[in-house]
Formats: structure tokens, C-alpha cells, sequence
């Protein structure tokens, strides 16, 4: 079965420190990997997907991800936080399998905090 | 450029009562999710449509139904409402057609029951 397991309910880091939420799957197939961010009281936005090639992937807001296969995860990573950056993270995973279905799988969130 | 579109952006119902969301997706983008968020929760899948069909199902109660236009918007329709579907409804779409294309959501409709 697919899941997303982000181990971290909550990180904390000061401003202008790099930052790193992490997120790992489990997939059958090859994974599609995606990265949301939502702000409070706020939609998701996207942030960055990773579907094949280069294993670092760069996304809005100076925000890339690296993409590990043999530790099958997926950290979002940024070189210097920003307090605005203070939100929740969502990392989702969808099979890359044929067909139709793009149920996406969600981990349950890391809430990141910027402190000044 | 355009977004998801979504209304109402709030909403409050009584018990027992119905309610329907709408969602209109980004032009062109031939996919439709809709999800519930609970406070503090992960976003949960609901169901979505793929070129007017629905593509997938996830844990949408039978009170609930939901189906996609020619237009390609969607409505959700929610049906002897309880308390605990007060929560944070959102609709995102995607552009299909075999592509793997991020989903793009709405700012999401707030659903309150009382």
C-alpha cells in the first residue's frame, strides 16, 4: 500500500539557519513526489514535484527537495529560512503507475516554525 | 493567471440539512479533486473526476456526492449534514491527458454545522 510518513509534527529553526522537513514513501511503483505548502486559513500552493531525472529538484521560494531512492525519501530543504516560511508542509506521493487514478497520498504535515 | 475557483468561500448549515459546493477548475485542466480538511488534519481525499468520469474515490461518505460538468466545474453535494462535516473543503484540478501535472488548488470553502 502507498503512504507518506513525515516523522516530524512540528520543526523549529531560526531565521536565516537551513531548514529540512523531511518525508518518506512508500510506493509499488515509481514514485511522483510533490510538495504543498499552506498557509493558515489558506489552500495548498504547490511547491515542487519530482517525476524523473536530476535528484534535486528546486521549486518556489527558494525551496528544492532531494529525491534518495534506496532511503526512499524526500526532504524539503531551504539554505536560509525566512519567518515567513512559518507554515504547514504537506508531502504527498502519487504511483506512477498507468491509468487514470491520480489519487494523491498526503502525510499528515510538519508545522514549521521561523523564529527572528 | 487564473485559479480554482471555489464557492461559497463560507458556509453554515443546520443539522439535517443540505448543502453544495462548487469548484471550477483552472482553464484546460481536465482533472478535479475534492478534499476535507479537518482542523489541524491532513488533507483527506474525497473523490475526483477525470474528463467527466469519476477517476477515483476516496473515503466520501455516502451522504455525499459529487460529479463534473461538461463545463468541467464540479459540485459537490452534501446531503443530512452532521456536526462533524464542519471542516475545510477544497477543490483542486489538474491537467491530465497521461501528463503528471502538480494539483493547483482553491482557497476552499469553509463548512460550518451546527
Amino acid at each position: 500500500a502507498q503512504s507518506v510518513a513525515q516523522p516530524e509534527d512540528q520543526v523549529n529553526v531560526a531565521e536565516g539557519n537551513p531548514l529540512t522537513v523531511k518525508c518518506t514513501y512508500s510506493v509499488s511503483g515509481n514514485p511522483y513526489l510533490f510538495w504543498y505548502v499552506q498557509y493558515p486559513n489558506r489552500g495548498l500552493q504547490f511547491l515542487l514535484k519530482y517525476i524523473t531525472g536530476d535528484n534535486l529538484v528546486k521549486g518556489s521560494y527558494g525551496f528544492e527537495a532531494e529525491f534518495n531512492k534506496s532511503q526512499t525519501s524526500f526532504h524539503l530543504k531551504k539554505p536560509s529560512a525566512l519567518v515567513s516560511d512559518s507554515a504547514l508542509y504537506f508531502c504527498a506521493v502519487r504511483d506512477g503507475g498507468a491509468g487514470n487514478n491520480r489519487k494523491l497520498i498526503w502525510g499528515l504535515g510538519t508545522s514549521l516554525a521561523v523564529n527572528p | 493567471a487564473a485559479g480554482v475557483i471555489q464557492s461559497p468561500r463560507h458556509l453554515i448549515k443546520e443539522k439535517r440539512e443540505t448543502a453544495t459546493l462548487k469548484c471550477y477548475p483552472i482553464p484546460r485542466h481536465d482533472t478535479v479533486y475534492w478534499y476535507q480538511q479537518g482542523p489541524g488534519q491532513d488533507p483527506q481525499f474525497l473523490i475526483s473526476f477525470y474528463e467527466k468520469m469519476q477517476s477515483d474515490k476516496g473515503s466520501i461518505p455516502d451522504r455525499f456526492s459529487a460529479q463534473q460538468f461538461s463545463d468541467y466545474h464540479s459540485e459537490l453535494n452534501m446531503s443530512s449534514l452532521e456536526l462533524g462535516d464542519s471542516a475545510l473543503y477544497f477543490c483542486a484540478s489538474s491537467l491530465g491527458s497521461g501528463r503528471v501535472g502538480e494539483q493547483y488548488f482553491g482557497p476552499g470553502t469553509r463548512l460550518t454545522v451546527t
